[in-house]
């Protein structure tokens, strides 16, 4: 089966510029998750979609970062303005609705922000 | 959240098991035991998971202790390719998320 996908690879912006993520889960998974990764750290989860709604969204800065699942299937994760603080690279992933514990997600490769 | 605590590195050689443990002395009965790995410039790769007993599968083993407050992730066989960070992480039962740690970065010596 096709894995999820990302797109762009890669971004260089300037501080205080908008950007766009895009991500496409795998078919038929219901839940989605936009996850920040700083160099050196461990992944954190900004925001969590089951279908088209949102689960969770504690950790997600709401003054700057957005994020929609329209119709339930793919997202879209924007920045503006974006701050140096930003670099990081973004990993989307998705898991099926599945026993409870069982929450094997799938990741994207992921798109690295550079913010100058 | 319960924590878990891993060390920061390990090194092996290749085609040797290795053994990557992680304690998590906080955990709770709902909780589940589960492990990541992330290879160099990828996103993270499930591994395995466990509740109460130890689980095997194609890629590893997961020896869980009888109080659950630490656990063993096994690789009976290291390779270049296993080079990674890996990630034990409780996933709370009810509708919980996966929060990663700093994890611990394996090397692999040929």
């Amino acid at each position: 089966e096709a894995g999820v996908a990302q797109s762009p690879r890669y971004k260089i912006i300037e501080k205080r510029q908008s950007v766009a993520f895009w991500c496409n889960p795998i078919s038929g998974h219901a839940t989605l998750y936009w996850y920040q990764q700083i160099l050196g750290q461990g992944p954190k989860l900004l925001i969590q979609f089951q279908n088209n709604g949102v689960v969770d969204d504690s950790q997600l800065p709401k003054d700057r970062f957005s994020a929609e699942r329209l119709k339930g299937v793919d997202s879209t994760l924007k920045i503006q303005p974006a701050k140096l603080e930003d670099s990081a690279v973004y990993l989307c992933a998705s898991s099926p609705l599945r026993l409870a514990g069982a929450n094997e997600q799938f990741f994207g490769p992921g798109t690295r922000l550079t913010v100058l | 959240d319960a924590k878990t605590t891993q060390p920061n590195s390990m090194e092996s050689n290749e085609e040797e098991p290795v053994h990557l443990p992680c304690n998590h002395s906080t955990i709770s009965g709902t909780d589940y035991i589960h492990w990541y790995r992330q290879l160099p410039s990828q996103g993270p790769e499930y591994v395995i998971h466990g509740l109460t007993s130890n689980v095997n599968n194609r890629m590893a083993s997961l020896a869980i202790a009888e109080d659950r407050k630490s656990s063993t992730l096994i690789l009976h066989r290291a390779t270049l390719r296993d080079a990674a960070v890996y990630y034990c992480i409780l996933f709370y039962n009810q509708g919980g998320k996966l929060i990663f740690g700093q994890g611990t970065e394996l090397s692999v010596k040929p």
